[in-house]
C-alpha cells in the first residue's frame, strides 16, 4: 500500500443520472476527506469521517451528495441528479489522529457532467 | 473574500531563473502548508512552517513563514521544468481538522 487510490480517476456522465466514487486511504489511517477542485480554484473541503463517523460537513455539501465510510476504511462519495456545476475534481485525502497531522491526498477523479 | 490570497496567479519563466510566490492572509495561524499539484493529480506536501520567521529548505526550495504568521513565501532558485505545476497553500482551521487552500500559483517553467 503506497497511497491513496481512487476509482475511476475519470467518469463522464449525463445531467442528471447519479454517480459514485470510491476512496481507499492509506492502511491504519483513521481520518478521511473528501474535497472538490474546480478550475482555477484550490481544493474546497466537502467531509470528512473518522473511523466510520462522519464529523463534519460543509455548506457545499447539498442534500444530492452523500458520502459513507461503512467499515471505517474505504469511503464512497455518491452524487444523485447530477448537474453540469458538479463537473470537477473530487480528491480524496487521508492522514492519521496525530497533534500536527498530515494529509494524504489521492489522485483525484475527474467528474465531467454533460 | 478569500481568506489566503496567492500571488502571483500565473507566473511563466524560463530554466535556471529564480522566483518567489507569496500566500498573505490577514489572520494569524498556528501553521501554514506548501502543497504542489501536478495536473490531473492531488496536491503533494512539500512543507509545513510552523514557527513565525522559520525558513525551511528543500533542496532548491525556500519556505519561509512570516514573523506574525499571517503570511508565507516560497522561493525557487534555478527554476527547472519539473518544476511546473500549481503552488497551493493551506491552513488547518481552528477547532477543524478540514484545509483551506488558497487558489494556488500555476508556474511554468520554459526549457
Amino acid at each position: 500500500d503506497t497511497g491513496v487510490s481512487q476509482d475511476p480517476r475519470h467518469k463522464i456522465t449525463k445531467r442528471g443520472q447519479n454517480v459514485t466514487f470510491r476512496c481507499d486511504p492509506i492502511s491504519e489511517h483513521n481520518r478521511l476527506y473528501w474535497y472538490r477542485q474546480t478550475l482555477g480554484q484550490g481544493p474546497e473541503f466537502l467531509t470528512y469521517f473518522q473511523n466510520e463517523a462522519q464529523l463534519e460537513k460543509s455548506r457545499l455539501l447539498s442534500d444530492r451528495f452523500s458520502a459513507e465510510r461503512p467499515k471505517g476504511s474505504f469511503s464512497t462519495l455518491e452524487i444523485q441528479r447530477t448537474e453540469q456545476g458538479d463537473s470537477a475534481m473530487y480528491l480524496c485525502a487521508s492522514s492519521l489522529l496525530t497533534p500536527r497531522e498530515t494529509q494524504y491526498f489521492g489522485p483525484g477523479t475527474r467528474l465531467l457532467v454533460l | 473574500t478569500q481568506l489566503l490570497e496567492q500571488s502571483p496567479q500565473f507566473l511563466s519563466i524560463q530554466e535556471g531563473e529564480n522566483l518567489t510566490v507569496y500566500c498573505n492572509s490577514s489572520s494569524v495561524f498556528s501553521s501554514l502548508q506548501w502543497y504542489r499539484q501536478e495536473p490531473g493529480e492531488g496536491p503533494v506536501l512539500l512543507v509545513t512552517v510552523v514557527t513565525g520567521g522559520e525558513v525551511k529548505k528543500l533542496k532548491r526550495l525556500t519556505f519561509q513563514f512570516g514573523d506574525a504568521r499571517k503570511d508565507s513565501s516560497l522561493h525557487i532558485t534555478a527554476a527547472q521544468p519539473g518544476d511546473t505545476g500549481l503552488y497551493l497553500c493551506a491552513v488547518q482551521g481552528a477547532g477543524s481538522y478540514q484545509l483551506t487552500f488558497g487558489k494556488g500559483t500555476k508556474l511554468s517553467v520554459i526549457p
